[in-house]
């Protein structure tokens, strides 16, 4: 099962940031937090990962919780592409990315 | 794209039939995965090799079973197939896994292929 909890959608105004929650409760210290999206049907898009510090690449920023039971993923100015499915996963040393149900994110024009 | 190639593209085939899907990984990554993402399961992790060798399990049924050749590409094999099997197969691929330290690569996936069972 995976061991993330997401709003199932959300809306977001083209040109604002877009903030999606995660909640991860249960991660242990090994374990990284991972962000993936899936636009329409195609193959998941990574986005980027982090274990206790905030990361920004040019695509996102993740920010950890001190405590690493959640985090938030900011898309800074969030275009009518970034429609999507995004996913928050915990991975941890068996290698395994288990999906969740993910958030439905739909950017308003 | 990803440089995940996978084929074919779409698959129609009629129910009993058995069929195989076609991963080629990222040039350099040693390690491949499959997932199904049927509409009302979400993506499920099936079965992940390195190397050519199987390292995990996931939700694959006993009809389905998998393999990665010399060449690191991978075969999805289905049969028995039946009206649930429709969906589509994704193949992921990556560097590594954790146990020699490349946790810190994510998977790049393939665009996938859309299997219909009628």
């Amino acid at each position: 099962d995976a061991k993330t909890t997401q709003p199932p959608s959300m809306d977001c105004a083209e040109g604002r940031a877009a903030n999606l929650p995660c909640n991860h409760s249960t991660i242990s210290g090994n374990e990284y937090v991972y962000w993936y999206r899936q636009i329409h049907s195609q193959g998941p898009q990574y986005i980027i990962h982090g274990l206790k510090n905030n990361e920004t690449n040019e695509m996102a920023s993740l920010i950890i919780t001190e405590d690493r039971k959640s985090s938030t993923l900011i898309l800074p100015h969030a275009t009518l592409r970034d429609t999507a499915v995004y996913y928050c996963i915990v991975r941890g040393l068996d290698d395994k990315i288990i999906f969740g149900k993910g958030t439905r994110l739909h950017i308003l024009p | 794209d990803s440089g995940v190639t996978q084929t074919p593209k779409h698959l129609i085939t009629a129910t009993g039939q058995r069929v195989t899907l076609r991963c080629s990984p990222r040039s350099g990554d040693l390690s491949v995965y499959w997932y199904q993402q049927s509409l009302d399961q979400g993506l499920q992790f099936l079965i992940q090799y390195y190397n050519g060798e199987e390292r995990a399990k996931g939700n694959i049924l006993e009809r389905f079973s998998a393999q990665q050749f010399p060449d690191l590409h991978s075969e999805l094999n289905l049969s028995s197939l039946e009206l649930g099997d429709s969906a589509l197969y994704f193949c992921a691929s990556s560097v590594g896994w954790v146990g020699i330290g490349q946790i810190n690569y994510g998977y790049t996936f393939g665009s996938g292929t859309r299997l219909t069972v009628v």
